[in-house]
């Protein structure tokens, strides 16, 4: 069981928005930024969020992410086929000292 | 553009010790703002973080595999190596060496290998 709470599944065609949450505690959301990653199959997770809200060069502005408390969400606008991934967020903890994932989202475009 | 490449035998015998080296390429290990660590995903499951190192050999391990994971640095080699004993078939999984650097005021794994695959069995 993931420290950090996702959906297993999320959905959307094609141009729609989706969103996926990712829920913590005050141990590692509620004073940590969070950073989410995008795993293609077969292939090493991507860093897509930074810092809550923060692109890498490269990243499309489609993707977004926000948090608020001890949660936090990415939003993926004008969903294309190529976004079918695995999706997972990740925060510091602090009494593990150490870096903590969500259990991971797997996202189908319809 | 930084790379980093795991290597290291894809099959370990059951009660074992799982040894990996990370290669770091296009930049140096000795930067100030890095850290350099191992996640590991089980076939079909989520990301698992296993630990980390600074340049200078301090280290930071995952509780749950703390008894039995020791992470070091070459820096001579620009390398970093993990080793996990007394492993079992939950250990079979891709391992992933990456960077955590200091961005935006904050730590973040930004660049991964591509993975290797380590499978326990007898």
């Amino acid at each position: 069981q993931s420290v950090l709470t996702q959906p297993p599944s999320a959905s959307g065609t094609p141009g729609q928005r989706v969103t996926i949450s990712c829920s913590g505690s005050s141990s590692n959301i509620g004073s940590y930024t969070v950073n989410w990653y995008q795993q293609l199959p077969g292939t090493a997770p991507k860093l897509l969020i930074y810092s809550n809200n923060q692109r890498p060069s490269g990243v499309p502005d489609r993707f977004s992410g926000s948090k608020s408390g001890t949660s936090a969400s990415l939003a993926i606008s004008g969903l294309q086929s190529e976004d079918e991934a695995d999706y997972y967020c990740a925060a510091w903890h602090d009494n593990l000292n150490g870096w903590v994932f969500g259990g991971g989202t797997k996202l189908t475009v319809l | 553009q930084l790379q980093l490449q795991e290597s290291g035998p894809g099959l370990v015998k059951p009660s074992e010790t799982l040894s990996l080296t990370c290669t770091v390429s296009s930049g140096s290990i000795s930067s100030s703002s890095s850290y350099w660590g191992w996640v590991r995903q089980p076939p079909g499951k989520g990301l698992e973080w296993i630990g980390n190192i600074y340049y200078s050999g301090s280290t930071s391990y995952n509780p749950s595999l703390k008894s039995r994971v020791t992470i070091s640095v070459d820096t001579s080699k620009n390398q970093f190596s993990l080793k996990l004993s007394s492993v079992t078939a939950a250990d079979t999984a891709v391992y992933y060496c990456a960077r955590d650097r200091a961005l935006y005021g904050a730590f973040t794994m930004d660049v991964w290998g591509k993975g290797t695959t380590v499978t326990v069995s007898s």
